[in-house]
């Protein structure tokens, strides 16, 4: 069965620099990939989607890169801001539903002032 | 923008009773998902809906059951609450195939 792997551990930045993080699958790859940011205490929120033939999208201070053949997707913020201190899931599409998303546990993102 | 609305924020309830948790969409999406949230686990699917009165079992659908009688109302049922439910519940919708889910705030529910 698909297994998606962010790192549990806590990214810690300074303020201005990039920010960028791993989401790995070990088994199929999917279709489309999605990544979404979480609050605590709140449902999360969707920022990008980035499909099987694209290798990258981007949005505003965002970036996603697909490497099937890493079976990775690299997410990246630029100039990053405290605000942007949050949990970062990744979702991949189920193989056998198109509907159904698979979600990853999440990295959490510091970013120091 | 879509806005996913659940009933109760936080919620307390004693073990053996029924719980219904609720969910309101409003931008006409065919398919509802209920999502539970434990820390280290991530969002594990239990039930989802892709049309009125039609419904899957996601991945953890054992003590829940689900109702759908109008498109924009996606229902969470706790037959007879146990204390492992508790957890956070999140429910979402999407309008298709290969859409981003958007998602509610959340109901955090404890079961004593």
């Amino acid at each position: 069965s698909q297994k998606i792997e962010q790192n549990s551990e806590a990214l810690n930045i300074q303020e201005g620099k990039t920010a960028t993080l791993t989401c790995n699958y070990t088994n199929y790859s999917p279709a489309y990939l999605q990544w979404y940011r979480q609050d605590p205490g709140r449902g999360p929120v969707f920022l990008l989607l980035i499909r099987e033939n694209e290798k990258e999208k981007r949005k505003e201070r965002l970036k996603v890169t697909f490497d099937t053949t890493l079976k990775q997707s690299l997410f990246h913020i630029t100039a990053s801001q405290p605000a942007d201190s949050a949990t970062y899931l990744c979702a991949l599409d189920e193989m056998d539903s198109s509907y159904k998303l698979i979600f990853g546990s999440g990295t959490r993102l510091l970013v120091r002032p | 923008d879509v806005k996913v609305t659940q009933s109760s924020r936080y919620l307390v309830k004693r073990t053996g009773e029924k719980v219904f948790l609720e969910c309101v969409q409003d931008m006409d999406h065919e398919n509802m998902f209920w999502y539970r949230q434990d820390p280290g686990l991530g969002l594990r699917l239990i039930y989802f809906s892709y049309d009125v009165k039609m419904k899957e079992k996601g991945d953890i659908p054992e003590g829940y059951s689900v109702s759908r009688e109008k498109k924009e109302r996606f229902s969470l049922i706790l037959e007879s609450a146990s204390t492992n439910q508790t957890s956070m519940y999140l429910c979402a919708s999407s309008g298709g195939i290969n859409q981003p889910q958007h998602f509610g705030d959340g109901t955090r529910l404890s079961i004593l």
